[in-house]
C-alpha cells in the first residue's frame, strides 16, 4: 500500500513569494495534519483537517493556510515567504480524528522548502 | 503547561550495547505517547505508541518503551544496538482534549559505533 505522498520534494523560493505544498494521505485515511520542522528541531504543528474541516491550528501567522479536498488530499499555502520559513514541511495522515487524541499519524517524506 | 522533554540531544553507544533514550512529559492527565524515528533526509516513522493499555509497549525493530506515571516518563530502549539504528529519535505526545495535535520533543541523535 502506498504511504503518504508529498510534492514537490524540494522547492526553492524567493522572499515575498507564495508557495503551495501538496499531500495525499494513505488510502482510507480521512485526517491530514501539517508540521514544520526547522533544521535541528522537532516538528511543530501547523494545521489539522478532518473531513474537509479545520480541526486544529498551531501558533503560526495568517500567512499560512491550508485546505482539504473531497478526496482527502490537502494543500498547504504559505504567502509572503520569509527566510525563516525555510524548513522541512511534513504531512501526516491518520485514520480518523478524535478530540481526545491517540490516533497514530503516519508521515510523508516531506517537502524541503528553501527561501532565499 | 503541557510539554515533552527529551534529555540528551546526542547519545552514543557501541554496537551491541543497550540503547536508552529518555523522554519525560508534563501533563495534569496521562497523555498518549509516541516514539518516532527519522533517518537523514526522510520523514518520520512510527516506532511505537502508548494509549493507556499495557505500560510496556513493544514496537518495531526491537524497540520498546515503558510508561511510568509516577515518573512521568516514557523512555525508549533496545537491548542491543545495531549500526542501522543510527538516526534521530523523537518523543511525541497528544494531550486529552488536544485533538490529534502531536507535540514533539527536541529529538535525540543516536550514534552507533563499532
Amino acid at each position: 500500500d502506498a504511504g503518504v505522498t508529498q510534492s514537490p520534494t524540494h522547492l526553492i523560493k524567493t522572499r515575498g513569494q507564495q508557495v503551495t505544498l501538496r499531500c495525499s494521505p494513505i488510502s482510507g485515511h480521512k485526517s491530514v495534519s501539517w508540521y514544520q520542522q526547522v533544521l535541528g528541531q522537532g516538528p511543530q504543528f501547523i494545521f489539522q483537517y478532518y473531513e474537509k474541516e479545520e480541526r486544529g491550528r498551531g501558533n503560526f501567522p495568517d500567512r499560512f493556510s491550508a485546505r482539504q479536498f473531497p478526496n482527502y488530499s490537502s494543500e498547504l499555502n504559505v504567502n509572503a515567504l520569509l527566510l525563516g520559513d525555510s524548513a522541512l514541511y511534513l504531512c501526516a495522515s491518520s485514520l480518523q480524528f478524535i478530540g481526545t487524541g491517540g490516533y497514530e499519524q503516519y508521515f510523508g517524506p516531506g517537502t524541503r522548502l528553501t527561501v532565499t | 503547561a503541557q510539554s515533552v522533554t527529551q534529555l540528551g540531544s546526542h547519545v552514543s553507544v557501541s554496537e551491541g550495547a543497550l540503547v536508552l533514550l529518555r523522554c519525560n512529559y508534563s501533563s495534569s492527565v496521562p497523555p498518549y505517547l509516541f516514539w518516532y524515528v527519522q533517518y537523514p533526509n526522510q520523514g518520520l516513522q512510527l516506532l511505537l505508541k502508548y494509549t493507556s493499555a499495557a505500560t510496556l509497549v513493544k514496537g518495531i525493530n526491537g524497540f520498546e518503551a515503558e510508561f511510568k506515571k509516577s515518573e512521568t516518563s516514557f523512555h525508549l530502549t533496545k537491548p542491543s544496538a545495531h549500526m542501522s539504528d543510527a538516526a534521530e529519535y523523537f518523543c511525541a505526545v497528544t494531550f486529552p482534549g488536544g485533538g490529534n495535535k502531536l507535540t514533539f520533543g527536541t529529538g535525540t541523535q543516536l550514534k552507533v559505533e563499532l
